[in-house]
């Protein structure tokens, strides 16, 4: 069976420090990967997907990067967090078989940045 | 104006009650999602549909593509179902790319 994991579970950081959070699933290969933010009183918003090692596309000018080193590895990073980018971060994985394109959840990061 | 709007976008029921939630979108889709956060952060998937109707226990989720309108109904309701219940949708790319509403939240009260 298919498990995605995510870590660290939460996280409290300073304004300016730098930022790395894992997302690795297993099970499966090939994985559609994708990194959500949810804001505090906000809904969810795509960050960051990928369809593949080395393939990155962004969907919002921000200050974080993401890379994805192995298949089924996900990365999200910053240089220098600010306030802003406090939130609770969630990875997903889905499998392209035609229309199939069911999304699967981890069980997210809770960043606060001070 | 948000692609995917729900509502609404807080519910207060009592145990037993009949609960529909709405959700409605601006944009070409290929397929709808009805997801369940609960309050430590995780998100489950309820349904994936695209057409007509789908039942899984007490809850049922219908669509109407030329309404762009969907609905989640939860029958008898109960307080495990309290959660915040979350319409996405897929737009027409490779990507599976979703966009989602803001949520709606749920308290059922025994």
């Amino acid at each position: 069976s298919q498990t995605i994991h995510q870590w660290p579970a939460t996280l409290v950081q300073p304004v300016g420090s730098p930022l790395s959070l894992e997302c690795t699933v297993e099970g499966t290969s090939n994985p559609n990967l994708y990194w959500y933010r949810q804001a505090a009183g906000r809904g969810l918003q795509l960050l960051f997907y990928s369809v593949g090692i080395g393939q990155i596309s962004s969907e919002v000018p921000q200050n974080l990067s993401a890379s994805r080193p192995q298949d089924r590895q996900f990365i999200l990073s910053s240089k220098k967090l600010l306030l802003s980018d406090s939130g609770f971060y969630l990875c997903a994985w889905s499998v392209e078989q035609r229309s199939y394109n069911e999304q699967f959840f981890g069980p997210g990061t809770r960043l606060t940045v001070l | 104006k948000n692609e995917v709007e729900q509502s609404p976008q807080n519910l207060t029921a009592q145990e037993g009650e009949f609960i529909t939630i709405n959700c409605s979108y601006s944009v070409g889709i290929s397929a709808l999602h009805w997801l369940q956060q609960h309050p430590g952060g995780g998100i489950v998937s309820l349904f994936m549909l695209s057409s007509g109707k789908k039942k899984h226990g007490r809850l049922i989720a219908t669509i109407n593509i030329q309404e762009k309108h969907s609905s989640l109904h939860i029958t008898a309701s109960h307080p495990r179902d309290s959660a915040v219940y979350i319409c996405a949708v897929r737009t027409a790319s490779n990507t599976g790319k979703l966009i989602f509403g803001q949520g709606t939240t749920l308290q059922v009260k025994p």
